[in-house]
């Protein structure tokens, strides 16, 4: 089975411009998560999808949002980028939330200039 | 507020020697807990977790947990350390009183150095 995909993986922006990232998870998944990981504040939640619908967001400014398609698929989309939004950012994919385990696809190496 | 603690930033272990992993927790119910592990310039690899019932957890390449309820913690051993075992080893959990809104919060990790 096809582990998480992540698309683009490496991005260079320049600040002010928008990004939309791509995430497909594993077949048969139906929740998607995304974290922004960074040297400095480690792994933070951004949001958690489940059938289409927002089940959580973290504390991260409105810049940052995201959705989930029919086929489960997910994007997330940073607007107005800002050099502090240069980051790793991961998707992890679950059967379901709550107590099942979350596969994490190898990242978007954000970097804003 | 649900919140994880990893109090070291690194461990020494040698290769042979058994290595422990420490993590504590905070969540108003019951705790949803696992481990997980990154390798250089990759996402995160689920290790291990505990949801319910025994309180020692087996997981992958030879990982066992222990939950201990009184402590608030789930600290990450293994018998005897390998030197492919140094990586980034995350702790989270997930608060299971807070039904759908709840969310996984991982600790800040714990580099794992293993030397021969």
């Amino acid at each position: 089975k096809a582990g998480v995909t992540q698309t683009p993986r490496y991005l260079i922006k320049t600040r002010g411009q928008q990004v939309t990232l791509s995430c497909s998870p594993i077949s048969g998944h139906r929740s998607v998560s995304w974290y922004q990981q960074t040297p400095g504040q480690g792994l933070q939640f951004l949001f958690e999808y489940f059938s289409e619908t927002q089940r959580n967001k973290g504390n991260f400014p409105g810049r940052f949002s995201g959705r989930q398609f029919s086929n489960s698929r997910s994007e997330m989309n940073v607007s107005t980028l800002e050099l502090g939004d240069s980051a790793l950012y991961l998707c992890a994919s679950s059967l379901h939330f709550g107590t099942y385990e979350q596969y994490f696809g190898p990242g978007t190496r954000l970097t804003v200039t | 507020a649900q919140s994880v603690a990893q109090p070291e930033d690194q461990v020494n272990v040698a290769e042979g020697n058994p290595l422990t992993v420490k993590c504590t927790y905070s969540v108003s119910g019951n705790p949803y807990l696992f481990w997980y592990v990154q390798y250089p310039n990759r996402g995160l690899q689920f290790l291990l977790k505990y949801i319910t019932g025994d309180n020692l957890v087996k997981g992958s390449y030879g990982f066992e947990a222990e939950f201990n309820k009184s402590q608030t913690s789930f600290h990450l051993k293994k018998p005897s350390a390998l030197v492919s075992d140094s990586a980034l080893y995350f702790c989270a959990v997930r608060d299971s009183n807070t039904g759908t809104a709840s969310k996984l919060t991982f600790g800040t990790g714990t580099r794992l150095q293993v030397t021969l």
